[in-house]
């Protein structure tokens, strides 16, 4: 299917657990985002990539890890997860080109840390 | 630190009406600034983008920007019911790298 999808939807893990959230983009879309949205923070960057092999930090990168191996595609890692990283998490891709660029988003994963 | 401001509302509008969406933005430097609507439990969509000083209409979206005073407001005529939605503001954090930053939205309710 054409589009971004992000895996799984829902998820619920333990405190102290890795677990890995997928994304998938059909595009060949250069930049791809993590962003968590919390009610009272908005959405806030985690991580992003600019290209394979390509990746920087966000505002809140503290505990999470990424790796763009492949130009589709761009999963996030929680290390040790925590409760404070129960949060609905959004993947975006972009072309990035000029100005004309805005996000696609996923349909996002809802992951409780208990 | 640049931000990206708005109002949380809820902002409650009649059926029909105009709704006035607003966002201010503290880098000088931002040259796009993009619109996204989510409704409850969905992810983000891209509604409307602007880059020049004036207004940008698409059906009964428009988008105003006002650079000097660093402003940009989504105005939503002939409001629905279905434009019930939490509004995102979004403006580009600096450089050419994509990186966007939003604000917290602006929750919109149109009541029939």
């Amino acid at each position: 299917d054409a589009g971004i999808t992000q895996s799984p939807r829902y998820k619920i893990t333990e405190t102290g657990r890795q677990v890995t959230l997928m994304c998938h983009q059909t595009w060949s879309h250069s930049y791809m985002f993590w962003y968590r949205q919390d009610l009272g923070h908005g959405l806030r960057l985690i991580y992003y990539s600019a290209a394979a092999d390509i990746t920087d930090k966000g505002e809140v990168p503290d505990g999470y890890v990424v790796s763009r191996s492949k130009t589709e595609n761009f999963p996030l890692t929680l290390e040790s997860a925590t409760r404070s990283q129960t949060s609905v998490y959004f993947c975006a891709s972009s072309d990035g080109t000029g100005v004309s660029y805005g996000y696609t988003f996923g349909s996002g994963t809802r992951l409780t840390v208990v | 630190q640049k931000e990206v401001e708005q109002n949380s509302g809820p902002l409650s509008v009649p059926e029909g009406a105009i709704a006035s969406l607003n966002c201010t933005y503290s880098d000088r430097g931002s040259q796009s600034f993009f619109w996204y609507r989510q409704y409850s439990g969905k992810s983000p969509e891209l509604i409307m983008s602007i880059y020049s000083n004036g207004d940008k209409e698409d059906g009964r979206f428009t988008a105003q920007l006002n650079k000097a005073s660093q402003y940009v407001s989504l105005l939503i005529r002939d409001s629905q019911p279905s434009d019930s939605a939490t509004y995102l503001c979004a403006a580009p954090r600096g450089g050419s790298q994509g990186n966007l930053i939003f604000g917290k939205g602006t929750k919109l309710s149109v009541k029939p």
